[in-house]
């Protein structure tokens, strides 16, 4: 089973904060997905992260897969409020037919 | 387009019951998974369907089983209830059966005394 190590387990911030939030494995993946999830509500997926070293951006959002495709990165610039969920990251290994999320980082940015 | 509903939302049991839940994907959508939700931690995998058949399963008993129907809806059944099993069980639905995204519903949260 591959895992998925999410730290840190808890933020909480000030809004206008920066933040990072991060997804490591002793595993390499082909992809990680990023996901957020809001109380009462289902996870929504962020983006997808293929190639090793890369980073895309979403609006204040900046996510980075790691060189060796063993990790990845959340950066969130100037945190609102609207940010507050718990951010998940996940991985499908096709070939064995299982899905893992870790176990998430729970965010809070107080007004 | 509706997305993907679950039901029943909310639902108590007591231990050694049977419960059955239900999904129904994205319209297209071939592909339905279930997930367990503890509070604090993050979902983990019980079953993949796609085109109606058995595509993965994660590490939990025999007590759980789940199908797909002819379309495309899903039921995840849990016999034998004991506490353990209280979470919030989650379906998600994608087009394929890869890496693509997967679009959940609002879960099912199943409490059992």
């Amino acid at each position: 089973t591959q895992l998925l190590e999410q730290s840190p387990q808890f933020l909480s911030i000030q809004e206008g904060e920066n933040l990072t939030v991060y997804c490591n494995s002793s595993s390499v993946f082909s992809s990680l997905q990023w996901y957020r999830q809001e109380p009462g509500e289902g996870p929504v997926l962020l983006v997808t992260v293929v190639t090793g070293g890369e980073v895309k951006k979403l609006k204040r959002l900046t996510f980075q897969f790691g060189d060796a495709r063993k990790d990845s990165s959340l950066h969130i610039t100037a945190a609102q409020p609207g940010d507050t969920g718990l951010y998940l990251c996940f991985h499908k290994d096709t070939n064995a037919g299982k899905s893992t999320f870790g176990d998430g980082t729970t965010l809070t940015v107080k007004p | 387009d509706a997305g993907v509903t679950q039901s029943p939302t909310h639902l108590i049991k007591t231990r050694g019951q049977q419960v059955t839940l239900r999904c129904s994907p994205i319209s297209g959508h071939k592909s339905v998974s279930w997930y367990q939700q503890v509070l604090g931690q993050g979902p983990q995998f019980i079953f993949q369907y796609y085109e109606k058949e058995e595509r993965g399963r994660g590490n939990f008993p025999d007590r759980f089983s789940a199908r797909q129907f002819p379309n495309y809806s899903s039921e995840l059944n849990v016999n034998a209830l004991l506490l353990g099993d209280s979470a919030l069980y989650l379906c998600a639905s994608s087009l394929v059966a890869g890496t693509g995204e997967l679009f959940f519903g609002e879960g099912s949260r199943l409490t059992v005394l």
